[in-house]
């Protein structure tokens, strides 16, 4: 079966820090990644979406990257974090083609 | 501009009640939508999901109701239990090459009382 992991689950940084975000995705091939972000008291928005290595797309502008260096690893990435980026960071992936998300556990990430 | 809005942030329901939540949204080109349900800390997991080829889907307790001309969507669960308390967000897609790339409305809390 497949399974998503996302780590570490909770982190507190410093503003003006970087920040490293993994994701990995076991038991499938190919298969389309996701970064999305939940902000408090709102709704899920996507940051960035990768079909397949080395090709991301970024939804909006802001201070984040991403780099998908293998089939089914999705790292989201700053040089210098901002207090706006603090948030629920949740990963996703999903089979090409199809519409329903599989969803990692999720990243904690307060900015101070 | 939200295209995907859930205008109750919290419904509370008795245990063995009919829980309906409810989302609309703007874009027509919207043509697949899905149900999560999240607990805190946790990634949301997949519900339900709808074409709109369809107006109903049943799973189990859960059903989801289409009306494509109200753009508008539902989630009944009955009958409601303690352990569905959780957060529920609607999802709406293009099918083709954006399949994949949901657009979320802002999540329903939802609280079933024993």
């Amino acid at each position: 079966s497949q399974t998503i992991h996302q780590w570490p689950a909770t982190l507190v940084q410093p503003v003006g820090s970087p920040l490293s975000l993994e994701c990995t995705v076991e038991g499938t091939s190919n298969p389309n990644l996701y970064w999305y972000r939940q902000a408090a008291g709102r709704g899920l928005q996507l940051l960035f979406y990768s079909v397949g290595i080395g090709q991301i797309s970024s939804e909006v502008p802001q201070n984040l990257s991403a780099s998908r260096p293998q089939d089914r690893q999705f790292i989201l990435s700053s040089k210098k974090l901002l207090l706006s980026d603090s948030g629920f960071y949740l990963c996703a992936w999903s089979v090409q083609g199809a519409g329903e998300l599989f969803f990692g556990e999720g990243s904690r990430l307060t900015v101070l | 501009d939200q295209q995907v809005k859930q205008n109750s942030p919290s419904l509370s329901v008795q245990e063995g009640r009919i829980s309906i939540l409810n989302c609309d949204y703007t874009n027509s080109m919207f043509d697949y939508f899905l149900w999560y349900k999240k607990y805190p800390a946790e990634g949301p997991t997949f519900l339900i999901s709808i074409s709109s080829i369809k107006d109903k889907n049943e799973d189990g307790r859960f059903t989801v109701f289409l009306n494509k001309s109200a753009k508008h969507l539902s989630l009944h669960i009955v009958p409601s239990q303690p352990g569905d308390s959780a957060v529920y967000f609607c999802a709406a897609s293009v099918s083709g090459t954006s399949y994949g790339k949901l657009t979320f409305g802002q999540g329903t809390i939802l609280t079933v009382h024993p």
